[in-house]
C-alpha cells in the first residue's frame, strides 16, 4: 500500500491563484522530504529538499518565492505554488526519506507519492 | 554535475520477448544505482538497487540489472516480459562520495515500456 500520500492528485485553477499540495508520510516519520517536477517525456527534476523544522534547500533555478515549501511536522510537507501561471502546469511529485533504523522504510532512499497533476488555465 | 541517460524513450515488445533497457551515468566516483518503475496512475516503486558487491543485481518481478563500472552503465533486463510490465521505467543514481547513506537522486528521462499481449 501507499507509504506516502500526496493530495490533491489533480488540480485545475485559474492563472494568478495559489495552489497548495500536501505530502504526508503515512508509516514513518520523515525527517527529509523532497519535491520534484516532471515535464512530459522528461526526467524528474528535483526542486527542493525539505528538512523538518528548517528552511528548504532549493535547487539552482527554482524560485523560492514562487514555490513555498513548509515542513512543519515529521509527517507533513506542503508545496505552495504562488500566483500560478500556465507555465507552472506540470506534474509535481513528493517523496519522503525514512531515518535509519526504520527497517523496510530505511532500506531505500525515498518513498514516493502518486504525484499531483497541476493545470493552470 | 552528474547526469543519467536512458537510451530509449519508448520500447514496444510482445509478451515473452526479452527486455533490456539502457542506462548510463556520468559520474566517476562512488555511486549507488537504482531502477524505479511507475505503473499507470501509480507512484514510483523501487525495482532494484546496487550499492556494492555482486554487480549483477536481482530485483522484484523477475527484473535484474548489471553494473558495469568501466562503461558507467546499469542496464535493466528481464528474460521474458509480461503485459503487466507495461509501465515507465526510471534509472536513478546517488552520488555516494560523501559516504552518507543517501544523497540526492538524479533520474534519467524514463523509458516507457509497452508490452502487447
Amino acid at each position: 500500500g501507499a507509504v506516502v500520500s500526496q493530495h490533491p492528485s489533480w488540480v485545475i485553477c485559474k492563472s494568478g491563484t495559489s495552489v497548495k499540495i500536501e505530502c504526508r508520510s503515512l508509516d514513518f516519520q520523515a525527517t527529509t522530504m523532497f519535491w520534484y517536477r516532471q515535464f512530459p517525456k522528461q526526467s524528474l527534476m528535483l526542486m527542493a529538499t525539505s528538512n523538518e523544522g528548517s528552511k528548504a534547500t532549493y535547487e539552482q533555478g527554482v524560485e523560492k518565492d514562487k514555490f513555498l515549501i513548509n515542513h512543519a511536522s515529521l509527517t507533513l510537507s506542503t508545496l505552495t505554488v504562488t500566483s500560478a501561471h500556465p507555465e507552472d502546469s506540470s506534474f509535481y511529485i513528493c517523496s519522503a526519506r525514512a531515518p535509519p533504523g526504520q527497517g523496510f522504510y530505511s532500506n531505500q532512499p525515498q518513498h514516493f507519492g502518486d504525484g499531483t497533476r497541476l493545470s493552470i488555465l | 554535475a552528474q547526469s543519467v541517460s536512458q537510451h530509449n524513450h519508448h520500447v514496444i515488445l510482445s509478451e515473452a520477448a526479452s527486455l533490456e533497457l539502457g542506462c548510463n551515468y556520468s559520474y566517476g566516483g562512488t555511486v549507488n544505482l537504482f531502477w524505479y518503475v511507475q505503473y499507470p496512475g501509480q507512484h514510483l516503486q523501487l525495482l532494484l538497487k546496487y550499492f556494492s558487491g555482486d554487480p549483477l543485481v536481482k530485483g522484484i518481478k523477475g527484473f535484474e540489472a548489471e553494473f558495469i563500472k568501466s562503461k558507467f552503465s546499469f542496464n535493466l533486463r528481464k528474460p521474458s516480459v509480461q503485459w503487466s510490465d507495461t509501465a515507465e521505467y526510471f534509472c536513478a543514481v546517488i552520488d555516494n562520495a560523501g559516504g552518507t547513506s543517501y544523497g540526492k537522486l538524479t533520474f534519467g528521462q524514463g523509458t516507457i515500456l509497452t508490452v502487447h499481449p
